[in-house]
C-alpha cells in the first residue's frame, strides 16, 4: 500500500463550490505540506503542519484552509473554487530534520470550471 | 531571495544516449541539495541527496555533483531508457528553514526510441 495517498485523485467542480482534499499518510511523520502544481511554475507550499497543534501558511495560502484532524491526516479545503485553482496538489510528509526528504502523494488534479 | 534556477527548461534525447541537467541556485546558508523525479501524473520522488562537503553522489545510472562554492549542481543520466521520461526537479533546503524547500521548475526529459 501507498504510504501517502490523496483522495479523490481527479475532481471536476463548478465556480463557487466548496472542495475539500484529503491526505493519509502510514509513514509515521509529523510533518505535512500541501502544494500546488502548474505548468511552467513549479511547486508551490499552500499550507504546513509540524505537528496536529500547529498548521501554518505557505507562500499562496490566500483562497484555501487546512484541517489536521489526526497525525495520519491532512485535508485541504478550498472554500468557494474559482477557475485560477484548477492545477495539481499534492500532499507531502516528513520527518523532523532540515532540509528533510519529503515524500509525495500520487495527486490529486483538480479543475474548476 | 532564495532562488533556484533549473536548465534546460525540456531536453530530448535518443535512447541510450546521456545527458546534464544543470541547476544553479541561490539559496544560503545551503543545507542540502536534492534532485527529485516526477513521473507524468505522479508525485515527485527524490533521487539523491547532497550536502556541503559532497561533491558527488551516484544511484545507479544517476549521478549528481555539488559546486558549493559557485552555487551549482548538475544531475547527470548515463544510457537513458524510455523509462527516464519525466520532470527533473532540483530542491535546494536552508540551515534558517527546517521545513521550507526552495524547488526549482523542473527539467522535462523525453527519451525517445
Amino acid at each position: 500500500d501507498a504510504d501517502v495517498t490523496q483522495t479523490p485523485r481527479n475532481r471536476i467542480t463548478k465556480t463557487g463550490k466548496r472542495i475539500m482534499l484529503e491526505c493519509s499518510q502510514t509513514k509515521g511523520h509529523d510533518r505535512m505540506y500541501w502544494y500546488r502544481q502548474d505548468p511552467g511554475l513549479g511547486l508551490r507550499l499552500i499550507y504546513y503542519s509540524f505537528d496536529v497543534k500547529d498548521i501554518n501558511k505557505g507562500e499562496i495560502s490566500d483562497g484555501y484552509s487546512v484541517s489536521r484532524q489526526a497525525q495520519a491526516k491532512f485535508s485541504l479545503s478550498l472554500e468557494s473554487a474559482i477557475p485560477n485553482q484548477t492545477a495539481l496538489y499534492f500532499c507531502a510528509t516528513s520527518e523532523k530534520a532540515v532540509g528533510p526528504e519529503q515524500f509525495f502523494g500520487p495527486g490529486t488534479r483538480l479543475t474548476v470550471l | 531571495k532564495n532562488q533556484v534556477e533549473q536548465s534546460p527548461q525540456s531536453l530530448i534525447i535518443l535512447e541510450g544516449k546521456n545527458c546534464t541537467l544543470q541547476c544553479n541556485y541561490t539559496v544560503s546558508p545551503f543545507s542540502n541539495l536534492r534532485w527529485y523525479k516526477q513521473d507524468t501524473g505522479r508525485g515527485p520522488v527524490s533521487l539523491t541527496i547532497m550536502t556541503f562537503s559532497e561533491n558527488t553522489k551516484s544511484n545507479g545510472r544517476y549521478t549528481a555533483t555539488l559546486d558549493a562554492d559557485t552555487k551549482q549542481s548538475s544531475l547527470h543520466i548515463t544510457a537513458s531508457q524510455l523509462s527516464d521520461s519525466a520532470s527533473y526537479i532540483c530542491v535546494v533546503s536552508a540551515f534558517n528553514s527546517g521545513y521550507a524547500l526552495n524547488f526549482g521548475k523542473g527539467t522535462s526529459l523525453l527519451v525517445t526510441p
